[in-house]
């Protein structure tokens, strides 16, 4: 069973650095989601896509943060001019297509970011 | 805007115990429900979930949950745990017209052996 996968496992960089995650979903979902999790709290939506198209953004992605899935396969989130507060384990997500948003989304290990 | 409120940050019982975790949720339209687990070391993995029908669903390795519409509530049960079940739980919810799932904070479970 090949899961979502996310790479890299652990980034560490320094404050001002960009930074890139990878997240290559389950083969025959369409749906890709992006969620933020820190220490003590539950995971925290950020963006979604069916296939290519971006069809929603929370507010917490402000304008350093940028992501996309051009071909409707993988995706990447791109972080510029990293902040302390980027510190946090990302986690995407993917799930297969339905009506009513009913389909359970099926998530990967994640990329834990530190910020020195 | 919608919340998810989980009573417990950390419950703590021996093995055999019943467990049931409260988990309330705070929207006006319909939803749907999930529960997932979080092993330590491991990914994020769904326990169970509603979106019609009978309100008490029956998810892996013996849980179960109950969906209350007039409490706004989906708690997590199991009449005797393990071990093994020693992890994080999180309820969530979504919308049934966005795919944008609101976490509560997750509650510890550990089980003593």
């Amino acid at each position: 069973d090949t899961g979502v996968s996310q790479n890299p496992r652990h980034k560490i960089t320094k404050r001002g650095q960009n930074v890139t995650f990878r997240c290559d979903p389950i083969s025959e979902h369409n749906r890709l989601y992006w969620y933020r999790q820190t220490l003590g709290q539950g995971p925290e939506f950020l963006t979604y896509f069916q296939n290519e198209a971006q069809l929603e953004k929370s507010r917490l992605l402000s304008d350093r943060f940028s992501a996309e899935r051009p071909k409707g396969s993988f995706s990447t989130l791109e972080i510029q001019r990293t902040e302390q507060g980027d510190s946090a384990m990302y986690l995407c997500a993917s799930s297969q297509g339905g009506g009513a948003w009913n389909q359970p989304q099926h998530f990967g290990d994640g990329t834990r970011l530190s910020i020195l | 805007a919608q919340s998810v409120s989980q009573h417990n940050h950390h419950v703590i019982l021996s093995e055999a115990a019943s467990l049931e975790l409260g988990c309330n949720y705070s929207y006006g339209g319909t939803v749907n429900l999930f529960w997932y687990v979080q092993y330590p070391g491991q990914h994020l993995q769904l326990l169970l979930k509603y979106f019609s029908g009978d309100p008490l669903v029956k998810g892996i390795k013996g849980f179960e949950a109950e969906f209350i519409k007039s409490k706004f509530s989906f708690n997590l049960r199991k009449p005797s745990v393990q071990w093994s079940d020693t992890a994080e739980y999180f309820c969530a919810v979504n919308a049934r017209s966005q795919g944008n799932l609101i976490f509560g904070k997750g509650t510890k479970l550990s089980v003593k052996p």
